[in-house]
């Protein structure tokens, strides 16, 4: 089975600028997680998702940052509009609650902000 | 408030040598997840172990161990005969256990290894 499959791999954007990344889970998994990491602060998760509904969205830096499940199989995080200070890796992770709760991570999107 | 945390920000080890990679943590709770995960420099997270808080029974893979001591909140990684592959950051969590629900990973600040041949 395909891993947890994130695009774009990297996204250079200017300030003020709308950016989204997408995500698709593992086939069958009920969990989703965005994180992000950076030097600073390191992993920290800013929201998931059980069944396609947001369950925690506490760690969501502000109001310009928004994330979707429309389905089980993708999911969008959109920060609208972009600053530098948002340049980090957001990785996408999922997992089967109801089996193991191990959490596998997508390759992550780097994202610059200039 | 959950907590995990990773003191030793680097280490350097020669090839073969064993490296001991600590993990403390803290959390209220009865039931919990630990995990390891390993970022090599590619920069994958790859999932390495799960431990829950019942099962204190010490775990060994290959050249990896893991040592589980409620007692101390600890949950030790050890590479035995380390190799330069074993270069990588890794990364200790910890996850709520919320019935019917997903649980969200609490990372330290993870430990950087560098294994030099």
């Amino acid at each position: 089975d395909a891993g947890v499959i994130q695009s774009p791999r990297h996204e250079v954007t200017e300030m003020g600028q709308e950016v989204t990344l997408r995500c698709k889970p593992i086939s069958g998994h009920n969990s989703l997680f965005w994180y992000r990491q950076t030097m600073m602060r390191g992993l920290e998760l800013l929201i998931y998702f059980n069944n396609n509904v947001p369950i925690d969205d506490s760690g969501m830096p502000e109001d310009r940052f928004s994330a979707k499940m429309p389905n089980a199989s993708f999911s969008t995080l959109k920060i609208q509009p972009s600053e530098p200070r948002d340049s980090a890796v957001y990785f996408c992770a999922s997992s089967d609650r109801d089996r193991d709760h191990e959490q596998y991570f997508g390759p992550g999107t780097r994202l610059t902000v200039t | 408030a959950q907590k995990v945390t990773q003191a030793q920000t680097e280490i350097s080890v020669v090839e073969k040598e064993d490296v001991t990679l600590d993990c403390v943590y803290e959390t209220r709770d009865t039931t919990y997840y630990l995990f390891w995960y390993k970022q090599p420099p590619s920069g994958e997270l790859v999932f390495l172990i799960r431990r829950n808080s019942f099962d204190e029974q010490n775990e060994i893979s290959g050249r990896y161990s893991w040592n589980f001591q409620k007692s101390t909140s600890s949950f030790n990684f050890t590479i035995t005969a380390s190799q330069v592959v074993d270069s990588a950051v890794y990364f200790c969590a910890l996850s709520e256990v919320i019935y019917n629900q997903g649980g969200k990973l609490i990372f330290g600040q993870g430990t950087e290894l560098s294994v030099k041949p």
